[in-house]
């Protein structure tokens, strides 16, 4: 089936600009999660819903940065008033059920530059 | 919370040597281990994960231990080739509970020469 899809792949903002990042989760996965990867770096967690519900945004850089999942699918992720240090790409993973060790499956990341 | 170093950054093996890549983690209820395979532009793969309950998997040339004790676990990879060229980042899931992130390592980068 259809792995974890993200769009846009690329994104090129103007500081000040409000970007939204969008993550489409593979069907029927409980838990969607949130990193920011930035270049040379490992995946550093931003935010976790089960189903429709945020459950962990610990990892939200500042109050510029916000996630939805409304109906507990595609999740969009949303950053205001863009800082060049925001540039990074974001990857979006899911899992199947709402157990902590259960795979965690990734998107191919948005890369967002913000110039 | 829990941090995970890992090391070394870089890696350059001959094309059938051995490669072993060690971190370890401070939170002792941490209790999931896997480890990704990121190629460049391209998005981490899990390639083998080992959970707490077990000290080593193995999955055809790739195995992974894990010293609960020390609080350390190693992935080895034999037998290289140069598609196994790559960074490869461990990752521990924070605390036990339902949901919590996995937190990773720097990454490993991986070079492997024919």
């Amino acid at each position: 089936g259809a792995g974890v899809s993200q769009s846009p792949r690329y994104k090129v903002a103007k500081r000040g600009q409000d970007v939204a990042l969008r993550c489409d989760p593979i069907s029927g996965h409980v838990s969607l999660f949130w990193y920011q990867q930035a270049l040379g770096q490992g995946p550093e967690f931003l935010t976790y819903f089960q189903n429709e519900a945020q459950l962990d945004k610990s990892g939200l850089p500042s109050d510029r940065f916000f996630a939805e999942r409304p109906e507990g699918s595609v999740s969009t992720l949303k950053i205001q008033r863009t800082q060049q240090e925001d540039s990074a790409v974001y990857l979006c993973a899911s899992s199947a059920r709402g157990l902590a060790d259960n795979e965690q499956f990734f998107g191919p990341g948005t890369r967002l530059t913000v110039l | 919370g829990e941090n995970v170093e890992q090391h070394p950054s870089t890696l350059s093996v001959q094309e059938g040597d051995s490669a072993v890549i060690k971190c370890t983690y401070s939170d002792s209820a941490s209790n999931y281990f896997p480890w990704y395979k990121q190629e460049l532009g391209k998005r981490p793969q899990l390639i083998i994960d080992i959970r707490s309950n077990v000290g080593e998997k193995k999955d055809q040339r790739i195995a992974v231990t894990l010293n609960k004790t020390a609080k350390h676990f190693s992935l080895h990879i034999t037998e290289t080739q140069p598609e196994d060229s790559a960074v490869y980042f461990c990752a521990a899931r924070e605390g036990n509970q339902a949901g919590t992130a996995l937190i990773f390592g720097k990454g490993t980068t991986l070079s492997v020469s024919s």
